[in-house]
């Protein structure tokens, strides 16, 4: 059964370094959200790719934080510097095109610790 | 905007029956529901869109009030394994846009 795919999936860094994660999604999935859940909440929108394009970064810290998909297959979001507020599960989920209509597939994630 | 849950957390017995209710402010196109074990990912559990259409691939029913906002979850005769915390996720259009998942409810399943 295809998966989507994390790396790492846990990250330890110290404040102020640069950080990134990779998420390959499902072959033909054409839709690639990343979400940032802090324990004990619900996962947080942070950036929709449709393709190579992005159709939602309005939750994204554009001051910290990118994310590219450039060939619109595998995807990487950074984190530059990293603060300790960051800490938090990074997960990636992966959906047929998007409209609703369609159920979203969840990676294993990358347990982010800042230090 | 974030979709209200309630409650916010339910415990019951093996075999006992639980509604988990998720409402908007905001007019909605879909409604999706998530369960997550501790530690693990999100996984999909249903999908309800305006109009009635209901997409699903476990044995759990849900409703889906579109002049009230709201849809309910419901777990009949509960197992051990549906223990875990139940997200429901919002989208206001058909464009696939702002989704936004709830805070979740967290339902324990004892013996």
């Amino acid at each position: 059964e295809a998966e989507v795919a994390q790396s790492p999936r846990y990250k330890i860094t110290e404040k102020s370094q640069a950080v990134a994660f990779w998420c390959d999604p499902i072959s033909g999935h054409a839709t690639l959200y990343w979400y940032r859940q802090i324990l004990g909440q619900g996962p947080e929108l942070l950036v929709q790719f449709q393709d190579e394009s992005v159709v939602d970064d309005s939750q994204l810290p554009k001051d910290r934080f990118s994310a590219e998909r450039l060939k619109g297959v595998d995807s990487t979001l950074k984190i530059q510097p990293a603060e300790l507020g960051d800490s938090a599960m990074y997960l990636c989920a992966s959906s047929l095109p998007a409209g609703g209509a369609y159920e979203q597939y969840f990676g294993p994630g990358t347990r982010l610790t800042v230090t | 905007q974030q979709p209200v849950q309630s409650p916010q957390a339910v415990i019951l017995r093996e075999g006992e029956d639980a509604v988990i209710n998720c409402s908007s402010s905001k007019a909605l196109y879909s409604v999706h529901w998530y369960r997550q074990k501790h530690g693990e990912a999100p996984v999909f559990l249903m999908i309800l869109l305006k109009g009635g259409e209901q997409k699903g691939h476990e044995k759990i029913s849900a409703s889906f009030n579109e002049k009230k906002q709201q849809s309910s979850l419901y777990l009949t005769a509960s197992q051990l394994s549906y223990s875990g915390t139940y997200f429901c996720g919002t989208e206001n259009s058909d464009y696939g846009q702002n989704f936004v998942f709830g805070p979740g409810t967290r339902l324990s399943v004892l013996p």
